[in-house]
């Protein structure tokens, strides 16, 4: 039983470089989200889905893309990545739109 | 503006002294608070859910409880293995028919041998 898995686990690019992560859920949830988490920022909500078909900005949309491509996946794209997105990004999701989630094991970027 | 402010950031227990963790919120039309254990490196997990005042979740050593302005989690005879950051979030509404989710920043605690 997977839950929630994210690849890669680990990313270095170059500013200007772009990249997708991938996110992929077994548990049959409706809504899927993707966070960054910073030192003393807590979790930022990026973008969300509140179900297939459907995608919705978060706190800190600016920089980012997504793709609801089914039910089971949702992938963030960083068209042209710069060092503030540094960061450590999580994918979670959850049965009804913003109750319990589970998240993913989380995505280390880094950006030079 | 909803906010969700966690206390203390910090906290170092010995084994077995009981503490508590504090989460005030200030939102109105709380529609859930949640508690998540994240260890290093890990993404956040689950613990409990809170929908009402008065309301108390247990499992293990862990027992949150919440009130109209704050949630506590209380942490009896601790052990090493839990030390790790906990975080609270509350769902709150926001208006046409839609529900945010604001997280907190955290608790750090460590739990000395």
């Amino acid at each position: 039983n997977a839950g929630v898995t994210q690849t890669p686990k680990f990313q270095v690019l170059k500013t200007g470089q772009s990249m997708t992560l991938q996110c992929a859920q077994d548990m049959n949830h409706n809504s899927m989200y993707w966070y960054r988490q910073d030192p003393g920022m807590g979790l930022r909500l990026i973008y969300y889905s509140a179900s297939e078909g459907t995608t919705d900005k978060g706190e800190v949309p600016n920089g980012y893309n997504v793709s609801r491509l089914n039910k089971r996946e949702f992938s963030l794209r960083l068209e042209s990545a710069a060092p503030s997105q540094t960061s450590v990004y999580f994918c979670a999701s959850s049965d009804v739109l913003n109750t319990e989630a589970f998240f993913g094991q989380g995505t280390r970027l880094t950006v030079v | 503006e909803d906010q969700v402010t966690q206390s203390p950031e910090a906290l170092r227990l010995q084994e077995g002294e009981s503490s508590s963790l504090n989460c005030s919120y200030t939102v109105s039309g709380l529609r859930g608070l949640f508690w998540y254990r994240q260890d290093p490196g890990k993404g956040p997990e689950f613990l409990f859910t809170l929908y009402s005042a008065g309301e108390e979740k247990e499992k293990e050593r862990l027992k949150a409880t919440l009130t109209k302005k704050e949630s506590f989690l209380h942490i009896t005879a601790p052990k090493p293995e839990d030390s790790a950051t906990y975080l609270c979030a509350v769902r709150a509404y926001s208006g046409a028919g839609s529900y945010q989710l604001t997280f907190g920043k955290g608790t750090k605690l460590s739990v000395i041998p």
